[in-house]
């Protein structure tokens, strides 16, 4: 199975703030990479597909870039709603794999 | 718009099964595979499988197989998802999500709003 390893696991930041979050996998996935983000009870949002592709909907405040094995989320200016958790995953190949989160508070 | 609703909450002994429900609207249900994501309680997301709702053929993660049956009502646009052999590591939140390829990454891009099923005797 492919292995996604994001960093870091949290941070904490600030309104207005940059933020990135890195996913790297286990071996080369192509572009088949997904960010998705996640509030508490609630189901995970399609935010950036095919590694930098922004989602129908999504602000454009939110970017994506990578391929192959490492992959970059990045939110260019931090708004009060997107304290939350991201999660990358690969759909290059089933088993298809998540990474483990990364949970963003606030400062 | 594109809407998965999922049946609601279960409580489960260990031993038993659960049947999860997705009926899907807004779009022709049979042009889209389902995917079944699972979230133990302050975890992460867990793939657990797909089915072509066409042909009814399905996939799964190792993991679940012959514990995991995926299948189909067309007549209803609904999606089913079986687990049996519950244990009480199973509690968890369920999601069912469209897989949707229109060429790129076919990312999930609309989900169900989850059922929990909670495993304890």
């Amino acid at each position: 199975d492919i292995q996604m390893t994001q960093s870091p696991s949290s941070l904490s930041a600030s309104v207005g703030d940059r933020v990135t979050i890195t996913c790297r996998a286990s071996q080369s996935i192509s572009n088949y990479l997904n960010w998705c983000q996640q509030k508490p009870g609630k189901a995970p949002k399609l935010l950036i597909y095919s590694a930098s592709s922004l989602q129908s909907g999504v602000p454009s405040r939110f970017s994506g870039s990578g391929s192959g094995t490492d992959f970059t989320l990045n939110i260019s200016s931090l708004q009060p709603e997107d304290f939350a958790t991201y999660y990358c995953h690969q759909s290059y190949i089933m088993p298809w794999t998540f990474g483990q989160g990364t949970k963003v508070e606030i400062k | 718009q594109v809407q998965l609703v999922q049946s609601g909450a279960e409580v489960k002994k260990p031993g038993a099964s659960v049947k999860v429900s997705c009926k899907a609207s807004g779009y022709t249900f049979t042009s889209h595979y389902l995917h079944w994501v699972r979230q133990a309680p302050g975890q992460g997301l867990e793939w657990m499988g797909r089915i072509n709702p066409n042909s009814g053929g399905s996939n799964s993660a190792q993991k679940f197989q012959g514990r995991v049956t995926m299948t189909r009502d067309t007549s209803i646009s609904t999606a089913y998802m079986d687990l049996s052999n519950l244990r009480s590591d199973d509690t968890a939140m369920y999601f069912c999500a469209r897989h949707y390829c229109d060429g790129g990454s076919c990312p999930l891009d609309s989900w169900g709003q989850g059922t929990l099923v909670t495993v304890s005797s």
